[in-house]
């Protein structure tokens, strides 16, 4: 079975401060993560993955074998990244596991 | 510039009755999805089809049933609808590999 924990239900920040959001999983193969991200009003939308190993609007996110992580990090916030996040996890026939979600607040 | 359509942004239904959601994508994929979004649930996989009138359940398939007619189109059909089914619905599609583009989402409230 594949789960994917996001242990965070909100994550209040002040602009230009650090942000890490915290993502675990659970998977027996190699797994493909990924972040989504949704605006308010718009929809959800792919934000990154980890085998691109390529930063988006500034965000990063590295997959840790060892620990089962795939954190999404950021060093300075902004108003512009308040938004829901959701980590993911693809197994077998492209199938998607979604975390619960992290809203990030980023505070002006 | 819309890649994967849904039919209808906010829908109300009574309790009963059979509820269809549309979802139509342009980008010629192989694979399409339906979720539900719910506060503190995050989103959960109901069904899902990697090829025309192929059709898998996903972790939440109970009191649903999809159609896929055409690569293009997948249904999603409530067949009795009931108060415990208002939730967004989420339709995505992908390619053999890669992420998801999903549509906007259709709003279902069951009075």
């Amino acid at each position: 079975a594949q789960r994917v924990t996001q242990p965070e239900k909100l994550l209040s920040v002040f602009k230009g401060a650090p942000v890490e959001l915290k993502c675990n999983y659970s998977y027996s193969g190699s797994p493909e993560l990924f972040w989504y991200v949704q605006y308010s009003r718009q929809r959800l939308q792919l934000l990154l993955r980890h085998i691109s190993r390529e930063s988006i609007k500034g965000f990063t996110a590295d997959l840790n074998k060892g620990e089962t992580s795939f954190h999404l990090k950021k060093p300075f916030a902004q108003e512009e990244d308040s938004a829901m996040y959701y980590c993911a996890l693809s197994g077998g026939y492209q199938k998607v596991t979604f975390g619960t979600g992290t809203k990030l607040q980023v505070i002006p | 510039d819309v890649k994967v359509t849904q039919s209808s942004r906010y829908l109300v239904k009574r309790t009963g009755e059979k509820v269809f959601l549309e979802c139509v994508q342009d980008m010629d994929h192989e694979n399409m999805f339906w979720y539900r979004q719910d506060p503190g649930l995050g989103l959960r996989l109901i069904y899902f089809s990697y090829d025309v009138k192929m059709k898998e359940k996903g972790d939440i398939p109970e009191g649903y049933s999809v159609s896929r007619e055409k690569k293009e189109r997948f249904s999603l059909i409530l067949e009795s609808a009931s108060t415990n089914q208002t939730s967004m619905y989420l339709c995505a599609s992908s390619p053999g590999t890669g992420g998801y583009t999903f549509g906007s989402g259709t709003r279902l409230t069951v009075v």
